[in-house]
């Protein structure tokens, strides 16, 4: 059958507003959870991780949730802003591997 | 504080021709990632190392990938023969052992093969 490319969904905000990027993760063993940030050609960008034995963690501007119960994760970003248009990818990894595992990604988009 | 460093950034080879991606990680750190982004397949772990020592190589798609850390400030990702398939971004990241929520990634290499 005919290949098709990943098609990455779109988020679109005001700039100002704050952002929600959601993922689902597959692995219940995993230790951890990262997000990061990916601009177009670059490598992606570390933003802020948290442990499975925490549910929320704080950085600057942006705020990670954890819901085990349904395997999901969030990245809230705060007063949105151009620089934050990119691609978010989240991760999972640890269970006794340190390779990580990453989701799809979602393309955040700033409207002016 | 130089990142993660990789080279060459770009490269263009004919299929059959042999590849050689290099990266140097970050000075201290001792765990070091290849992966692998295609818009087919996403972010792919191909294989990483502890301590210059490889660890799980799973994710290597198959006997022509082959990987090398001879020292803890250098490690090789070699294909041979190439094919068009192997066309991606090819990313090195690296971290401190145990610290593998922390990876810190590459510019990557952009690999076309014709």
């Amino acid at each position: 059958g005919e290949s098709v490319g990943l098609h990455l969904p779109t988020l679109s905000v005001q700039e100002g507003d704050n952002s929600i990027i959601n993922c689902a993760y597959s692995n219940s063993a995993s230790d951890y959870f990262i997000w990061y940030k990916q601009e177009s050609g670059k490598g992606p960008q570390f933003i802020i991780d948290i442990r499975s034995n925490m549910d929320k963690r704080q950085g600057q501007r942006v705020t990670v949730l954890l819901n085990k119960t349904v395997k999901h994760l969030s990245l809230q970003i705060a007063a949105t802003q151009p620089g934050d248009s990119a691609v978010y990818f989240c991760a999972e990894g640890g269970g006794g591997a340190d390779g990580l595992t990453f989701g799809k990604g979602t393309h955040l988009i700033i409207q002016p | 504080d130089a990142g993660v460093i990789q080279s060459p950034r770009h490269e263009v080879t004919e299929m059959g021709q042999e590849v050689t991606l290099r990266c140097k990680p970050i000075s201290g750190h001792n765990s070091l990632f290849w992966y692998r982004q295609t818009m087919m397949r996403g972010l792919e772990l191909l294989i990483y190392f502890n301590n210059n020592v490889p660890i799980d190589d799973s994710g290597m798609p198959e006997d022509r990938f082959s990987a090398k850390m001879p020292n803890a400030s250098f490690s090789t990702l070699k294909i041979q023969p190439s094919e068009p398939r192997d066309s991606a971004v090819y990313f090195c990241a690296s971290s401190f052992v145990g610290a593998a929520y922390e990876q810190y990634f590459g510019p990557g290499t952009r690999l076309t093969v014709t």
